[in-house]
Formats: C-alpha cells, sequence, structure tokens
C-alpha cells in the first residue's frame, strides 16, 4: 500500500526566504504527483500537477520537482510571503485505481512578516 | 477554471437527522468523490462516482449514501446523522483518466462543508 508522508508537519520562516516542502511516497511506481494548498477551515486548491514523465513543474512562484527513483517530490516556493501561510498537501493516485489518491498530512507554513 | 461548488458551508444537525449534502462541478468530469477531512487522520475517501448513477465505496462508507442522477452533481447522504459524523466535508472532481503514460486526474476541490452534529 502507498504511504505518502510530509515532513515537518509545521514549518516557521520570515517574509522574503525561498523554502522548500518535502513530500515522499514510498511505492515509486506513480503516475503522477498533485501539490495542494488549503487554507484553514477551507477545501483544497490544486497548485501543480506534475507527471511522473516531468522532473519539474513551475507556477509563477512555485516550482515542483518530482524524483521517482528516491520516491520524493519537493515544492520550492521563492521569495515566501505571509499570504503564502497555509497547510500544503501532496496526493499521489493509486497504480491500481487511478480514482484512489493517498494524501500526505501536510505541512502547515507560517510566513512571518 | 474549474468550480466545484458545495450546498453549505456550516451546518449544524441533531443526532437522527437524515442530512443531504450536495455538491456541483461545472467541468463536465466524469469523477466526483466525497471526501471528510478529520485532525489527525487527514482526508478520507467515502465515495466516489465514475458515471450517472454509478458509485464505489471509498475507504470508510459506513453510515453514508450517495446519490448521483446528473452528470453535474454528487449528493451525499448521511441516513441517520452521529456525534462521530461530525466533521469537514470534502468534494472533488477529476476528468476520468485513461490508462496510458500520461494520467491527467487532476483533482479539484469545492469549499467544503463544516458539518455539527449534535
Amino acid at each position: 500500500k502507498q504511504e505518502v508522508t510530509q515532513i515537518p508537519a509545521a514549518l516557521s520562516v520570515p517574509e522574503g526566504e525561498n523554502l522548500v516542502l518535502n513530500c515522499s511516497f514510498t511505492d515509486s511506481a506513480i503516475y503522477n504527483l498533485q501539490w495542494f494548498r488549503q487554507d484553514p477551515g477551507k477545501g483544497l486548491t490544486s497548485l501543480l500537477l506534475i507527471q511522473s514523465s516531468q522532473r519539474e513543474q513551475t507556477s509563477g512562484r512555485l516550482n515542483a520537482s518530482l524524483d521517482k527513483s528516491s520516491g520524493r517530490s519537493t515544492l520550492y516556493i521563492a521569495a515566501s510571503q505571509p499570504g503564502d501561510s497555509a497547510t500544503y498537501l501532496c496526493a499521489v493516485p493509486s497504480t491500481y485505481n487511478f480514482n484512489k489518491f493517498y494524501f500526505g498530512s501536510g505541512t502547515k507554513l507560517n510566513v512571518k512578516p | 477554471d474549474v468550480k466545484v461548488t458545495q450546498s453549505s458551508r456550516y451546518l449544524v444537525k441533531r443526532t437522527g437527522e437524515k442530512v443531504f449534502l450536495e455538491c456541483v462541478q461545472d467541468m463536465d468530469h466524469e469523477n466526483m468523490f466525497w471526501y471528510r477531512q478529520d485532525p489527525g487522520l487527514g482526508l478520507r475517501l467515502i465515495y466516489f462516482s465514475y458515471d450517472v448513477k454509478m458509485k464505489e465505496k471509498g475507504d470508510i462508507p459506513e453510515g453514508y449514501s450517495v446519490s448521483r442522477e446528473k452528470k453535474e452533481r454528487f449528493s451525499l447522504i448521511l441516513e441517520s446523522a452521529s456525534t462521530n459524523q461530525t466533521s469537514m466535508y470534502l468534494c472533488a472532481s477529476s476528468l476520468m483518466p485513461q490508462r496510458g503514460q500520461t494520467i491527467y486526474n487532476e483533482q479539484f476541490f469545492g469549499p467544503g462543508t463544516r458539518l455539527t452534529v449534535l
């Protein structure tokens, strides 16, 4: 069974820092990996979907990388802002059933002004 | 942009009541999902549907049922609400992925419904 881990569970950084969020998965036979953002009390917002054939995917100040062989993905946030404060989750679909997703427990990010 | 809407942001119900949570998506997605999210337990799949009138159980279907009469609408039903169903309920939708090298099944979520059962 796929297990998805996000460490650390929480992160606090000063505004302006570049930072990296980590996502690890145990079964490297994934088709893609999705990063989400969740604000308190709200739903998940899709940030990036990175396919297994890609090594990187970029959207604005966000850059996601994927290393299937090592079972890792990173989400790089450049020049962090207080508005980036949220919980960031990653998810991978099951190889056997694309409609079943394994979610990490998230990293809660606090960007201090 | 994909838009997924849920009928209520906050809902308070009494034990034993029948509760309907509704979800609507506007992107003609085949797949729709209901999750619940609880502190320390993460997101857990309750049910999903891959077509009108088609459904499959997720990890925690007990105490829930679903209905999908139209492609854009997916309802979650709590037949007799209990206090342990107090939770955040999240609806999502995605395209039906085709097996191949590129699987495009990006999930889009609604704003969530915070249900409290007293």
